[in-house]
């Protein structure tokens, strides 16, 4: 069985400031991991996935994570907040010999930007 | 890229009423499908996994005759809520797993229907 733990709902931060999402799984193999996006009153959107090829992802919009076996994390990150990115962001993790791929997504943290 | 194209992305109906949801898979065929259900301020909860041509597998707690789904070609799964009530208004979002032409496997998400009972 997998799970996935955001911590935390809510994260606010100023504008500029570092972002910083923490997502913790636990997976009985190596697992594939993602963080997804979901903009207000729009679907989920790919942010970055990490696959087995080099630990540090780095996807859209400047976001970035780092699976970590030893912490068995993959905490998303971004240098310098902007407004837009105010959202709600989704960590999911998929067991790489599982023909369906189906996700377990966390519970999701809402993300506030303040001016 | 793939694509999957998701209609209608808002629905409003009566209670009573059926409601039918469309998931196709755009530049490549998707041998699985699967549904979630976003409830408010919540995550989101797979309903059921379909393969094309067999009965979808539901997961724990979902009522596969109020929510129908249908998976009859590679490029396209449709959920069918039933008998819609009010406490199933929720955000339905479906995903599809294929591979496309140039061989690559794919997994990508639809943007979701809003779905609204009075």
């Amino acid at each position: 069985a997998q799970s996935v733990t955001q911590l935390g709902s809510h994260v606010s931060v100023s504008e500029g400031a570092l972002v910083l999402l923490r997502c913790n799984y636990s997976s009985s193999v190596p697992p594939y991991l993602f963080w997804y996006v979901q903009y207000p009153n729009q679907g989920l959107q790919l942010l970055l996935k990490y696959t087995s090829a080099a630990t540090l992802v780095k996807g859209i919009n400047g976001f970035e994570a780092e699976f970590k076996k030893s912490e068995t994390s993959f905490h998303l990150t971004k240098p310098s907040a902007h407004m837009s990115d105010a959202a709600e962001y989704f960590c999911a993790v998929s067991h790489p010999n599982n023909a369906g791929n189906m996700l377990t997504f966390g519970g999701g943290t809402r993300l506030m930007v303040k001016p | 890229g793939a694509v999957v194209s998701q209609h209608p992305s808002r629905v409003i109906c009566k209670s009573g009423t059926s409601v039918k949801i469309e998931c196709r898979s755009l530049d490549f065929q998707a041998t699985t499908m699967f549904w979630y259900r976003q409830f408010p301020k919540k995550s989101l909860m797979l309903m059921a996994t379909s393969n094309e041509g067999s009965k979808a597998t539901y997961e724990q707690g979902v009522e596969k005759d109020k929510f129908l789904i249908n998976h009859a070609s590679l490029t396209l799964s449709t959920l069918t809520v039933t008998s819609a009530h009010p406490e199933d208004s929720s955000f339905y979002i479906c995903s599809a797993r294929g591979v496309e032409s140039s061989g690559a496997n794919v997994l990508t998400f639809g943007a979701g229907s809003r779905l609204t009972v009075l």
